[in-house]
Order: C-alpha cells, then structure tokens, then sequence
C-alpha cells in the first residue's frame, strides 16, 4: 500500500498570507495526485488534480506542484473563505487513498 | 447543475444495518464510476467501496469486505451502500462521489452521518 502523509496537520495564518501545505507518498506516484478542500457541512471540493492542474472554477490562489514523492499545495493571498482541512489524494494505485489532512485556521 | 445528495444515516446499534442512499442529478450516471469514502471524527478521509460505470464491477475496502454492498440503479441515478454487522468504527460522515477516469472525485455529495452506539 501507498502511505500518505501530510505536514503540517494544523497551521494558523492571517488573511492575505501564503499558506504551503506538503504530502509525501511512501513510493514514486509519479504526478498522480489530487488536494481536495473540506468545510465543515458542505461537499468536498477538488481544487488540484494530476498534481498541478487547477480545476475548473477554484479560484487562481490555489495551486499545485510536485512530482515523484514529494507535492506541495500553496494558497495566496489567503482568504476567510479558505478555513478547512486539506486532504491529498494518491491516485497512482487503485484505490487511492489520502492523506491525514492540514486544518488550515484563519 | 451537478448534484449528489446523501441520505440514509443515522443512530444504529452495534451489530445492525443501514442502507444509505445517494441521488444524483446532472450528469451521467450510467457509464460514472461511483464511490463512497468516510470520514470518521477527528481522523482522515477513506475511501470504503466503488462501483464502475457500464460494467458494475464493485471493490471495497478490506476494513468492509464482507459487511458492506455498493450497488446501484442506473434508472433512477441513484447509489447505495448497505452496511451490515456495523461496528463502533463504522461511524463517520459518508459521503457519495463521482470518480473520474484518472481515480480522483470530481464531484461530492455533503454526506449523511452514520453514528453505530448502544
């Protein structure tokens, strides 16, 4: 199995500050990998897909890059909105699995 | 517009079953592959079973083999999971979503909660 892991599992910042979340899989994924936003009482969001390939509609703040073990999720400009926790996704192995997850508090 | 929603959760006692629910809206739900993934409090998220498109092969977890049946109705567009023998571990928030053909979910439903407690 693929492990996933995240750092860090919290981090406060401010409104206007960048924000840089990393996952590291226990093997080469090459670029597959996914970031999803979760808030509390609403629906999951992919926000990054094939590692830095923003999804359509997520705001520009957001983006994705990495390759091989190592990916990193960066907000700028960090907005209220933005508060969740952050989870990866390996998709390089069926089924993919996801990281423990950053909350991100404001 | 897209839509994926959840229902079916609630309060069971160890050892009972459930049976949630997704309805889904928007797109095509015949030929898309569908999976269900949990989050249990203050853990991670996990993916729990996944059901193909046109030839409804289904998967599951190791932690639900044997406990847990992904099925679904292409003439209604709805997902279902039926949960047997639940355990105390089985409770989390379950949500529905759509996998595309990389493996990663477009699209999510908001999740119905399942709590398994005497």
């Amino acid at each position: 199995d693929i492990q996933m892991t995240q750092s860090p599992s919290t981090l406060s910042a401010s409104v206007g500050d960048r924000v840089t979340i990393t996952c590291r899989a226990s093997q080469s994924i090459s670029n597959w990998l996914a970031w999803y936003q979760l808030k509390p009482g609403k629906a999951p969001k992919i926000l990054i897909y094939k590692a830095s390939f923003l999804e359509t509609g997520v705001p520009s703040r957001f983006s994705g890059s990495g390759s091989g073990t190592e990916f990193t999720l960066t907000i700028d400009n960090l907005q209220p909105d933005d508060l969740g926790t952050y989870f990866c996704q390996q998709f390089y192995k069926y089924p993919g699995n996801f990281g423990p997850g950053t909350t991100v508090e404001i | 517009d897209v839509q994926l929603s959840e229902s079916g959760g609630g309060l069971v006692q160890p050892g009972g079953s459930l049976r949630l629910s997704c309805a889904t809206s928007g797109f095509t739900f015949k030929t898309s592959a569908m999976s269900w993934v949990r989050r249990a409090p203050g853990k991670g998220l996990e993916w729990v079973s996944a059901t193909s498109g046109a030839s409804s092969r289904t998967y599951y977890a190791e932690s639900v083999k044997g406990r847990f049946t992904i099925f679904r109705d292409n003439s209604q567009n709805v997902l279902y999971l039926q949960m047997s023998n639940l355990r105390a571990d089985d409770s989390a928030m379950y949500y529905c979503a759509r996998e595309r053909n990389y493996g990663d979910f477009d699209y999510w439903g908001q999740g119905t909660l399942v709590t398994v407690s005497s």
